[in-house]
């Protein structure tokens, strides 16, 4: 099994919502990642957990929580969110981050939409 | 200068082409280069992964890496519509005790029939 999960595929959500993307592989890999990517654009890293913690935050608002509540499971909170943050928001895994060689599988994505 | 350069295109092959893919990168630290498709609205599919300077063979696909240039290629024989695809390349090194893996804009490339 190689794949990462991730849902819902489609959400729309006001400024005011609160709204949680949710991501999940089986291969066992220990390190997860958020992407946000919008279009026509490469995807730009947000978070990195590494067993379960979280290693890289790249200066992201705060109005994005992300969680990760077992080594499997990855969450995106959102929060008061701008009509610029409309975006494809992509999940990915690799073994451990432990090193550069390590390659990432990515989800499909969940399209977002503010209004 | 960027640290990696990927012309955006789009490129535009009748079917059969070959197709030749190009990035070109700055950071002397990268040490492992792969190249991702990635189709309309989802996400990118990791098609080759090579390490260091070399070549890799798959199928149709064939990746090319010269550390000496710096400049990494994929090729595709025999192109076939269903590779019409964005085609990003993405290139790692572990520095300052974090990994850092920056992808290239993506190249658009449309195969067509």
């Amino acid at each position: 099994d190689t794949e990462v999960t991730q849902t819902p595929k489609h959400l729309v959500m006001g400024m005011t919502n609160k709204k949680s993307l949710k991501c999940e592989q089986h291969m066992g890999h220990r390190a997860m990642y958020w992407y946000k990517q919008k279009a026509k654009k490469p995807p730009e890293l947000m978070f990195v957990y590494s067993y379960e913690k979280l290693s890289i935050n790249e200066s992201v608002p705060s109005r994005f929580s992300p969680e990760c509540p077992n080594s499997s499971l990855l969450n995106l909170h959102l929060h008061a969110l701008q009509p610029e943050d409309s975006a494809l928001y992509l999940c990915a895994s690799s073994q451990t981050s432990g090193g550069a060689q390590e390659t990432q599988y990515f989800g499909p994505g969940t399209r977002l939409l503010v209004l | 200068q960027k640290e990696v350069e990927q012309d955006p295109g789009p490129l535009s092959v009748p079917e059969g082409a070959i197709v030749s893919l190009n990035c070109t990168y700055s950071n002397s630290a990268f040490q492992y280069f792969m190249w991702y498709r990635q189709y309309s609205r989802k996400g990118p599919e990791l098609l080759m992964y090579t390490y260091s300077s070399g070549n890799k063979e798959d199928g149709r696909f064939t990746a090319q890496v010269d550390k000496s240039s710096k400049y990494i290629s994929l090729f595709i024989r025999d192109s076939q519509p269903s590779d019409s695809a964005t085609y990003l390349c993405a290139m790692s090194a572990r520095q300052g005790g974090s990994e850092k893996l920056v992808f290239g804009k993506g190249t658009k490339l449309t195969v067509n029939p």
